[in-house]
């Protein structure tokens, strides 16, 4: 199984700066990496798939990169409603795909 | 818009067997996408349970395959999780979601959830 490992476990920012999430993977999955964003109460939505293509309607301040084993998601500049649960997913291996444990940006 | 929304008991006892429905609205299931399950126990990530293709070929998470049956219903579009022998340690939200067809497993659709406890 691949393990999806996400750092930090929570993240302080304040609203107008930069966020940035981090995602690694136990063995390449070449792009096949997909985030998520969750608010509370609410199932999870697809940000990006690709590690890098927004999902529609995704606006242009989120940003992912990467490939490999190591991915990085960017939220340039925080909005209110940026402040959410986010999942790195690997579809890499079908069909035992795996999710990371998650980051949980906050307000600093 | 497709819509997805799980349907079933809130409680099921240890040991008793934990079925799910999810209807799918706004999209038919045998047009280019396979089915799948995620759960989400309290205050924790989110955990990969399986998926199934319209035809009915259905692919599951090695951790749960020996108790888990997923099923598809064209007629009625939707489809449907067992998972036996359960513990507490099956609580969970438990999620219908629309994925990607033949490894393209990305997740573009959700349904809102549904809490399943299990207890005594």
């Amino acid at each position: 199984e691949i393990v999806m490992t996400q750092s930090p476990a929570t993240l302080s920012v304040s609203p107008g700066e930069r966020a940035t999430l981090s995602c690694r993977a136990s063995q390449s999955v070449s792009s096949n990496l997909a985030w998520y964003q969750q608010k509370p109460g609410q199932a999870p939505s697809l940000l990006m798939s690709g590690a890098s293509t927004r999902a529609t309607g995704i606006p242009a301040r989120f940003s992912g990169t990467g490939s490999g084993t190591e991915f990085t998601l960017t939220i340039s500049s925080l909005q209110s409603e940026d402040f959410a649960l986010y999942y790195c997913q690997q579809y890499s291996s079908w069909p035992s795909y795996t999710f990371g444990q998650g980051t949980k940006l906050e307000i600093k | 818009q497709v819509q997805l929304q799980e349907s079933g008991p809130g409680l099921v006892k240890p040991s008793e067997t934990l079925s799910l429905t999810c209807g799918v609205s706004g999209y038919s299931i045998t047009t280019g996408y396979d089915w799948g399950w995620i759960r989400q126990p309290p205050g924790k990530g989110l955990e990969w349970i399986g998926s199934i293709h319209h035809s009915g070929v259905a692919y599951y998470n090695s951790s749960l395959k020996s108790r888990l049956t997923l099923s598809v219903d064209t007629s009625k579009n939707q489809f449907s999780l067992k998972l036996s022998s359960v513990t507490a340690a099956d609580t969970a939200v438990y999620y219908c979601a629309r994925v990607g067809h033949s490894g393209y497993g990305v997740i573009d659709s959700w349904g809102q959830g549904t809490l399943v406890t299990v207890s005594s």
